[in-house]
């Protein structure tokens, strides 16, 4: 079983449509949790990390639940430009990432 | 700041064939990694570094040789190159353990 769950999607949504993705993660001694973002055929780049008490940038909002091991991201009044694949990291004790596969989001006109 | 740079872009071996890819970042920063990147199977750690001197395996680290002579550099050797080796290839920097990791542009690595 893979460290890191998420769905592929691709999820296709409206012009500003709300969009939620969910991420688990099978180590309950993980410690850091991240949003990256990848635009096709370009690197990584990170989108947001997640904290416990939840976060909030923009139009993002990420949330942890610890008890049930999933990160969650939902976006706001999707824009075109948000179109790309997300993917959910988890550091576990050390230096190492553990990547999802990615959650590609399509936002059509 | 250039930031963190990859050299080549693209690549295309024979099976067999060594190479080294190239991997080099101007923020000071002590962790360096090596992920290669396949369809569906996300990101996977090969080897990392976290300062001059220091390396370690990650998850995928059979056929990969690295080093770390200097801060700002982590080459990534391809021993012999196997088809299963075909792949996208990202290095990343980071100045510490927990912080943001910054990602090169990759190399497109073709093993024929």
């Amino acid at each position: 079983r893979k460290e890191v769950e998420q769905d592929p999607g691709p999820f296709n949504v409206p012009e500003g449509a709300t969009v939620a993705f969910n991420c688990t993660y099978s180590n309950s001694a993980s410690q850091s949790f991240f949003w990256y973002r990848q635009d096709c055929r370009k690197e990584p780049k990170l989108l947001m990390s997640v904290y416990s008490s939840g976060n909030e940038d923009g139009r993002f909002t990420a949330q942890l639940n610890r008890a049930s091991q999933y990160i969650s991201l939902l976006i706001r009044d999707s824009k075109l430009s948000d179109s790309a694949t997300y993917l959910c990291v988890v550091r576990n004790s050390g230096y190492a990432l553990n990547f999802g596969k990615g959650t590609s989001l399509l936002v059509t006109p | 700041n250039a930031g963190v740079t990859q050299t080549p872009k693209f690549q295309v071996l024979k099976t067999g064939q060594s190479m080294t890819l190239q991997c080099a970042q101007d923020m000071n920063h002590e962790y360096m990694s090596w992920y290669r990147q396949d369809p569906g199977m996300g990101l996977r750690l090969i080897h990392y570094s976290v300062g001059a001197g220091i390396t370690d395996q990650g998850e995928v680290p059979n056929g990969y040789n690295v080093s770390r002579s200097t801060t700002e550099d982590f080459p990534l050797r391809l021993l012999s190159a196997a088809p299963s080796q075909t792949s996208v290839y990202f290095c990343a920097s980071s100045y510490s353990g927990d912080d943001t990791q910054y990602f090169g542009p990759g190399t497109r690595l073709t093993v024929l």
